[in-house]
């Protein structure tokens, strides 16, 4: 069985500060990790994915987030915010066994940019 | 290239009735996936499609959950009779075989009253 865990719903940062959604799961076998936003009124769309390869993955928009096996996390950062980050954020684990396709997500973190 | 496109956009129905919702997936994508989130919850897995076939339907919450395929192009969704927890907003994703990247629509927003 696989789960993630997303802590904090609400995440408000000024703007050009640091942003850091935090993603920690379980999973029995080795996963797939993926962040997906959606911005009001739209659909899920893919920030990034790890699927073993470096560890340290780059995505669109500035964001990264880096697989720790040790931890069982997978964080989101991003060096500056800014205004357009404003959306809700899901963190996202799959087994890497083919065929087995599912994604489980987590409960989501909804990030507010401050002036 | 279009996207998963998803039909209606909300839809509003009283307890008790039946509602149909259509997902149309990318062109060639022979993957098609539901899942719903449900009010402040986490998005839930509800089954995946191989072509026409039914590959997992372990997301289900109940028999009055329908999903179909016809000839593996689109897929609809009824719920039948409707309950006040059904409510919530219902996604569809696609993907390539051997492709591990699910493209989302915008989803349904379904409101039973």
């Amino acid at each position: 069985a696989q789960s993630v865990t997303q802590l904090g719903s609400h995440v408000s940062v000024s703007e050009g500060a640091l942003v850091l959604l935090r993603c920690n799961y379980s999973s029995s076998v080795p996963p797939y990790l993926f962040w997906y936003v959606q911005y009001p009124n739209q659909g899920l769309q893919l920030l990034l994915k790890y699927t073993s390869a470096a560890t340290l993955v780059k995505g669109i928009n500035g964001f990264e987030a880096e697989f720790k096996k040790s931890e069982t996390s997978f964080h989101l950062t991003k060096p500056s915010a800014h205004m357009s980050d404003a959306a809700e954020y899901f963190c996202a684990v799959r087994s890497s066994n083919f065929g087995n396709e599912k994604l489980t997500f987590g409960t989501g973190t909804r990030l507010t940019i401050i002036p | 290239e279009a996207g998963v496109t998803q039909f209606p956009s909300h839809s509003v129905i009283e307890k008790g009735q039946t509602v149909t919702l259509r997902c149309d997936p990318i062109s060639g994508h022979d993957n098609l996936y539901w899942y719903r989130r449900v009010m402040g919850k986490e998005i839930k897995f509800l089954l995946h499609f191989v072509k026409e076939s039914k590959q997992d339907e372990s997301g289900m919450p109940n028999n009055r959950f329908l999903a179909e395929r016809t000839g593996g192009t689109y897929s609809t969704l009824k719920v039948q009779p409707a309950e006040l927890e059904d409510s919530g907003v219902y996604f569809c994703a696609s993907s390539q075989n051997l492709d591990y990247e699910q493209y989302f629509g915008p989803g349904t927003r379904l409101t039973v009253t």
